[in-house]
């Protein structure tokens, strides 16, 4: 049980398009679910927290306009990369928060999206 | 400012033995500590935790040992076998549902 999936694993895209990554937990309701970045050996850097229904909350230093995230139901979850650029490249993780699970710090994670920008 | 520091990038260790993967922190608001796994081409996954008021908590094979004055955990693997080989992540939580999380240590378990 608890699995997280992320679609497209891997993506390229032009400078300039948009580019949607898809977070679906599968078998559990996600009222919060957590968009993480990752740059190559570093930490897992958390850009925003989705919650269903209402507006995300984004970190200190994170562009709400370049990534607009969209958590219209229970299961899922999106992040738009707006008009990407070549710094956008990086792997995109996202994270789902089971409602009413066994602790409130638990997440389970899906298995991430390279996103290469050209 | 790396709140959370991994800072050996990689172990080896051979079967059998322990693995002690370290983890120092800065924030002291931090109340509760996890550790996951992570495999090439997959989300982390939870391993085990620890909440600030306790030192130690085993699960199975592994242990967390958590010194607050040295703002310092570990996690030990004992006995470590092959299919222990990922990276393992230490993340902290200051009493919210945002994760904090360290670089990063590669651990290779070795025959």
């Amino acid at each position: 049980g608890a699995v997280v999936s992320q679609h497209p694993s891997r993506v390229i895209c032009k400078s300039g398009t948009s580019v949607k990554i898809e977070c679906r937990s599968l078998d559990f309701q996600a009222t919060t679910m957590f968009w993480y970045r990752q740059f190559p050996k570093k930490s897992l850097m958390l850009m925003a927290t989705s919650n269903e229904g209402s507006k995300a909350t984004y970190e200190q230093g994170v562009e709400k306009d370049k990534f607009l995230i969209n958590h219209a139901s229970l299961t899922l979850s999106t992040l738009t990369v707006t008009s990407a650029h070549p710094e956008d490249s990086s792997f995109y993780i996202c994270s789902a928060r089971p409602t009413g699970g066994r602790g409130f710090r638990e997440q389970y994670f899906g298995p991430g999206t390279r996103l290469t920008v050209t | 400012d790396q709140q959370v520091k991994q800072n050996s990038p990689s172990l080896s260790v051979q079967e059998g033995r322990i693995s002690i993967l370290n983890c120092d922190y800065t924030n002291s608001m931090f109340d509760y500590f996890l550790w996951y796994k992570k495999y090439p081409a997959e989300g982390p996954t939870f391993l085990i935790s620890i909440s600030s008021i306790k030192d130690k908590n085993e699960d199975g094979r592994f242990t967390v040992f958590l010194n607050k004055s040295a703002k310092h955990l570990s996690l030990h693997i004992v006995p470590s076998q092959p299919g222990d080989s990922a990276v393992y992540f230490c993340a902290a939580s200051a009493n919210t549902d945002k994760l904090i999380f360290g670089t990063g240590t590669r651990l290779q378990v070795f025959p």
